[in-house]
């Protein structure tokens, strides 16, 4: 089992330029999330996805989309970049059981750079 | 707004002795709570978590403490390890919600 993978693992952008990050994982979860992790900050919800065909902002959603593209995928685009979207972004997934969430498993993350 | 709070950046221990990393919430709703470990270059990796209906919780060299009243956590490595020189942090969420809130961090070096 691979868990969850992400594509690319490093990414440079110029301002405005457009990209979409992918996850998949293959634990048969049926909730997924992205965070991005930035210096003194910690992790920072973007947005989740509760199950297939649902999703939800997060704590900072201002300049993402997302797409839950069946129960394995889900995808976070940056339709016109800022320097302020550079971060690692983490993909991670977990069972929802409808009250708690089960611990969540991450990717290995992307480091994305704007310039 | 930081709902999840590791007021110390940094700890460096000696190896054998005891770790002892801290976190604060504000949320009073916070009923399920996690600790991560996370080595550079790799996502975090799950190491332990306490639900509410508990004080404590152990598994192995790991033991998380939980005082509600007080909204704070602690997570204790004894005896400490070179191999446990991570960023350790902290998460929490309340029931019926899938928005996990993590603190900022804390750098354990064990020497």
């Amino acid at each position: 089992n691979a868990g969850v993978t992400q594509t690319p693992k490093f990414q440079v952008l110029k301002t405005g330029q457009s990209m979409t990050l992918q996850c998949a994982q293959d634990m048969n979860h049926n909730s997924m999330y992205w965070y991005r992790q930035d210096p003194g900050m910690g992790l920072r919800l973007i947005y989740y996805s509760a199950s297939e065909g649902t999703t939800d902002k997060g704590e900072v959603p201002n300049g993402y989309n997302v797409s839950r593209l069946n129960k394995r995928e889900f995808s976070l685009r940056l339709e016109s970049a800022a320097p302020s979207q550079t971060s690692v972004y983490f993909c991670a997934s977990s069972e929802w059981s409808g009250d708690l969430s089960g611990e969540q498993y991450f990717g290995p993350g992307t480091r994305l750079t704007v310039t | 707004d930081q709902q999840v709070k590791q007021n110390s950046p940094s700890l460096s221990v000696q190896e054998g002795r005891i770790s002892i990393l801290n976190c604060d919430y504000t949320n009073s709703m916070f009923d399920y709570f996690l600790w991560y470990k996370k080595y550079p270059a790799e996502g975090p990796t799950f190491l332990i978590s306490i639900s509410s209906i508990k004080d404590k919780n152990e598994d192995g060299r790991f033991t998380v403490f939980l005082n509600k009243s007080a909204k704070h956590l602690s997570l204790h490595i004894v005896p400490s390890q070179p191999g446990d020189s991570a960023v350790y942090f902290c998460a929490a969420s309340a029931r019926g919600n899938n928005d996990m809130r993590f603190g900022a961090g804390t750098r354990l070096t064990v020497k």
